[in-house]
């Protein structure tokens, strides 16, 4: 299974409300995850099971979708969301495969 | 406070071997499948394998499958990775991950480790 994530890069404000979105190649029901990496750091998981959030993620994050199509939203960006974020399949058994990455960059 | 502390990696030439440890700290280790997933320089994550929490399924990506193994010993809340006829593009970082194991988290990785550089490079 494989996973195409858009998109590769933005640039937003402080305050906005910016959207990433994951595709994969088949059905996935809800088993997908995101994480958030900062430079040099290991990602940290955000969300799993597709919309449900890791405890002591802020609930600026949030995230939807099932199947095919899946959604990471970040309401009020924040200075401290500069990160990549990616999103990574758990479906049956493995190998898991990890979406390409968004580099989300604050102006 | 739950801690997951890889080591043993560094340069190595191709074709040649390598053992990285993790060791898990401040949480049931032995109820956790765990995972190992690598990053190259630049470049997204990576699941390479993971473990059963008895060590009886294994699971790898198809680039490495028949060249590294993954073991575990819950007696000393060890992982181990054994990496061999290591390539060019075998070269990152490599983490150590649990997985949470339950029933609605169960293949997502809540917990890393900091990472351990592996170099193959002639």
């Amino acid at each position: 299974i494989h996973i195409t994530q858009s998109p590769s890069s933005l640039s937003a404000s402080v305050g906005d409300r910016v959207t990433i979105t994951c595709r994969t190649t088949s059905n996935v029901k809800v088993y997908l995850n995101w994480y958030q990496q900062k430079p040099g750091r290991a990602p940290d998981l955000l969300i799993y099971g597709a919309s449900n959030l890791q405890r002591g993620v802020p609930s600026r994050f949030s995230a939807n979708g099932s199947t095919t199509h899946f959604t990471l939203t970040i309401r009020d960006l924040q200075p401290g969301d500069s990160a990549t974020y990616y999103c990574q399949h758990c479906f049956n058994i493995p190998p898991w495969t990890f979406g390409q990455g968004t580099k989300i960059e604050i102006k | 406070e739950e801690r997951l502390l890889e080591s043993g990696g560094r340069l190595v030439q191709p074709g040649g071997s390598l053992r990285l440890t993790c060791e898990a700290s401040g949480f049931s280790f032995s109820r956790h499948w765990m995972n190992w997933v690598r990053q190259a320089p630049g470049k997204g994550p990576e699941w390479v394998a993971n473990i059963r929490q008895d060590g009886g399924d294994k699971y790898y990506v198809d680039s490495v499958r028949g060249r590294f193994f993954i073991s575990r010993d819950n007696a000393n809340n060890s992982l181990f990775l054994e990496l061999n006829s290591l390539r060019v593009d075998d070269t990152a970082v490599y983490y150590c991950a649990r997985d949470p194991s339950d029933a609605v988290s169960a293949g997502s990785a809540d917990l890393w480790g900091q990472g351990t550089l592996v170099t193959v490079s002639s």
